[in-house]
């Protein structure tokens, strides 16, 4: 596809079950990024990717989240025992070269913890 | 203090004005960047900076590196204009993103 894609766009789920997000970049694209963004808010980065390594996992909120990027392709964001905090909009993006080039966003995952 | 500062937090402009958004950062950088977001929340690209002005359309960047301070202006501005408008500036391995301003045109 031309641009950054995610799925699902909207995700329901009970209070401690467990969630994959999925996100596929723009081919050719090294760095790979996740962020959240609560209702109101601003963007929380959470990880980024390099290739298939992830050298900054700073913005993780707690070991229940974690997060995984195959070659320089797909990446899924999991979200264990999901509490109602968690609500909030994750979003992708992937750039062509990490910090020097725009960075292209997809439309984002709503997630909603009932 | 906030890394990336925007001003102003909201902006409500008449159709045809010329807006101004402002961003002043603390932290030395490599690149800033302008996104858009629009109400239904996906995330644009505007512009990439390091330096000088860039232009496309109606929009221009500029960026003083000494002052640590970058604008965003929108020419002949439109209801379609209407987003958040939000600068994010590398600072080492990472982006850091200011809060946005809202703007909203009316016609």
């Amino acid at each position: 596809g031309a641009g950054v894609s995610q799925s699902p766009s909207n995700k329901v789920t009970e209070k401690g079950k467990d969630v994959e997000l999925r996100c596929d970049p723009i081919s050719g694209h090294t760095a790979l990024y996740w962020y959240r963004q609560r209702l109101g808010q601003g963007l929380e980065f959470l990880i980024y990717f390099q290739g298939n390594s992830a050298p900054d996992k700073s913005g993780l909120p707690s070991d229940r989240f974690s997060a995984e990027r195959t070659g320089e392709s797909v990446s899924t964001l999991t979200i264990q025992r999901t509490q109602q905090e968690d609500s909030a909009v994750y979003l992708c993006a992937s750039s062509f070269v990490h910090l020097n080039s725009p960075l292209h966003f997809g439309n984002g995952t709503r997630l909603t913890v009932t | 203090k906030n890394e990336v500062e925007q001003s102003p937090q909201n902006l409500t402009a008449q159709e045809g004005e010329f807006i101004t958004i402002n961003c002043s950062y603390s932290v030395g950088i490599s690149a800033l960047h302008w996104l858009q977001q629009h109400p239904g929340g996906g995330i644009v690209s505007l512009f990439m900076l390091s330096s000088g002005k860039k232009k496309h359309g109606r929009l221009i960047a500029t960026i003083n590196i000494q002052e640590k301070h970058s604008s965003l202006h929108i020419t002949a501005s439109h209801p379609r204009d209407s987003a958040v408008y939000i600068c994010a500036v590398t600072d080492g391995n990472k982006l850091v993103f200011g809060a946005g301003t809202i703007l909203r045109v009316k016609s």
